[in-house]
C-alpha cells in the first residue's frame, strides 16, 4: 500500500531564507508527483507537477525534484516571503490505479517578516 | 483559467438532515473526486467518478452517496448527516486518459453538523 510522508510537519523561517520541504513515498510505481499549496480554510492550489520520467520542474522561485527510484521528492523555495506561509502537500498518482491520488499530511510553513 | 466551483464555502446542518454538496468544473474533465480533510488525518477519498453516471467508492464511502448526471457536475450527498461528518469537503477534477495531468481543486466547503 502506497504511503506518503512529509518532513518536517512544521517549519518556521525568517524572510529571505531558502528552504527545502521533503516528501517520501513507499512505492515507486507512480505516474507523477504533484506539489500543492493550501491556505487556511481554503482548497488546494497546484504548484508543480513532475512526471515520472522527469527529474525536476521549476516555476518562479519554486523548484521541485523527483528521485523516483528512492521514493523522494523535494520542494525548494528560494528567497522565502511572508506570503509563502501556508501548508504544502505532496501527492502521488499511482500507476496501478491511475485515477487514484495519495496525499501526504503536509508541511506547515511560516515565514517570519 | 480553469475552474472547479463548490456551491457553498460554509454550511451548518442539523443531525439527521439530508445534505447536498455541489461541485461544477468547466474544464471538460472526465474524472471528478470528493475528498474530506480532517486535522491529523489528511485528505481521504470518499468517492470518485470517471464518467457520467459512473461512480467508484474511495477509502471512506460509508454514510455518503454521489450523483453525476452531467459531465461537469458531481454532487456529494449525506443521506442523514451525523456529527462525525463535520469536516472540510474538497472537490477535484482531472482528465481521464492523461495520467500526467494536474488535479484541480475547488475552494472547499466547511460543513458543521450540530
Amino acid at each position: 500500500k502506497q504511503e506518503v510522508t512529509q518532513i518536517p510537519a512544521a517549519l518556521s523561517v525568517p524572510e529571505g531564507e531558502n528552504l527545502v520541504l521533503n516528501c517520501s513515498f513507499t512505492d515507486s510505481a507512480i505516474y507523477n508527483l504533484q506539489w500543492f499549496r493550501q491556505d487556511p480554510g481554503k482548497g488546494l492550489t497546484s504548484l508543480l507537477l513532475i512526471q515520472s520520467s522527469q527529474r525536476e520542474q521549476t516555476s518562479g522561485r519554486l523548484n521541485a525534484s523527483l528521485d523516483k527510484s528512492s521514493g523522494r521528492s523535494t520542494l525548494y523555495i528560494a528567497a522565502s516571503q511572508p506570503g509563502d506561509s501556508a501548508t504544502y502537500l505532496c501527492a502521488v498518482r499511482l500507476e496501478t490505479s491511475y485515477d487514484k491520488v495519495i496525499f501526504g499530511p503536509g508541511t506547515s510553513l511560516s515565514v517570519i517578516p | 483559467d480553469v475552474k472547479v466551483t463548490q456551491s457553498s464555502r460554509y454550511l451548518v446542518k442539523r443531525t439527521g438532515e439530508k445534505v447536498f454538496l455541489e461541485c461544477v468544473q468547466d474544464m471538460d474533465h472526465e474524472n471528478m473526486f470528493w475528498y474530506r480533510q480532517d486535522p491529523g488525518l489528511g485528505l481521504r477519498l470518499i468517492y470518485f467518478s470517471y464518467d457520467v453516471k459512473m461512480k467508484e467508492k474511495g477509502d471512506i464511502p460509508e454514510g455518503y452517496s454521489v450523483s453525476r448526471e452531467k459531465k461537469e457536475r458531481f454532487s456529494l450527498i449525506l443521506e442523514s448527516a451525523s456529527t462525525n461528518q463535520t469536516s472540510m469537503y474538497l472537490c477535484a477534477s482531472s482528465l481521464l486518459q492523461a495520467p500526467n495531468e494536474k488535479l484541480f481543486f475547488g475552494s472547499g466547503t466547511q460543513l458543521s453538523v450540530l
